[in-house]
């Protein structure tokens, strides 16, 4: 039973433009999402999270919206760099003890 | 500060047999969980010890088994391999204080990758 799905497997994007990848989830007891970036033959590294009492959270050029009536999130990254070539997670966990559910991961490619 | 290290990096072992494999948490640690990683799919919580003693337990059967270590680092065991066990196996470690553990300052290994023949 998958409870956190990324419908996109891959997202191309120009330099300098803004990415947006989007999450789903069907579990309302989840309280904290977060979104993980991971490199080939490295593992996950945290990027960004939001709890579920607010909408909206900002650090630098990633953005991360909450909507909590539609169960969806996003992650903004603006402007988008090829450093940001990589796998990116979704998130979501219930309590405080930070057992993860992950959705399938979205391939983003940055191109000059 | 080291961060989480695994080993070994890869390992391959044939149906019925049996693999340990093993997660040295960041320093100051006392909580690790393990996932599973299957190919194109995002890693599956496996389960998550704290202070040597299994602290929850995701969909994954008895034959997956645990161990944390006085020093926290910790074993994933699996008997009796099965071909669908192929993957990339995961561990994090995070501190938890007051029965809370930091789930953003939750670090990740960077994986076995256990081939089942």
């Amino acid at each position: 039973d998958q409870q956190v799905k990324q419908n996109s497997p891959s997202l191309s994007v120009q330099e300098g433009r803004i990415s947006i990848l989007n999450c789903d989830y069907t579990n309302s007891m989840f309280d904290y999402f977060l979104w993980y970036k991971k490199y080939p033959a490295e593992g996950p590294t945290f990027l960004i999270s939001i709890s579920s009492i607010k909408d909206k959270n900002e650090d630098g050029r990633f953005t991360v919206f909450l909507n909590k009536s539609a169960k969806h999130l996003s992650l903004h990254i603006v402007p988008s760099q090829p450093g940001d070539s990589a796998v990116y997670f979704c998130a979501a966990s219930r309590g405080s003890w930070g057992k993860l559910q992950f959705g399938a991961g979205t391939q983003v490619v940055v191109t000059p | 500060e080291t961060g989480v290290t695994q080993s070994p990096t890869h390992l391959i072992k044939t149906r019925g047999q049996q693999v340990t494999l093993r997660c040295s948490s960041q320093s100051g640690h006392n909580t690790v969980s393990w996932y599973q990683q299957a190919l194109g799919q995002g890693p599956q919580f496996i389960f998550q010890y704290y202070r040597e003693e299994e602290n929850g337990r995701g969909n994954f059967p008895p034959r997956f088994s645990g161990l944390q270590f006085p020093n926290y680092s910790s074993e994933l065991n699996v008997n009796a391999l099965e071909l669908d066990d192929s993957a990339l196996y995961l561990c994090a470690s995070s501190l938890a204080v007051g029965g809370r553990a930091g789930t953003d300052t939750q670090y990740f290994g960077p994986g076995t990758r256990l081939t089942v023949l």
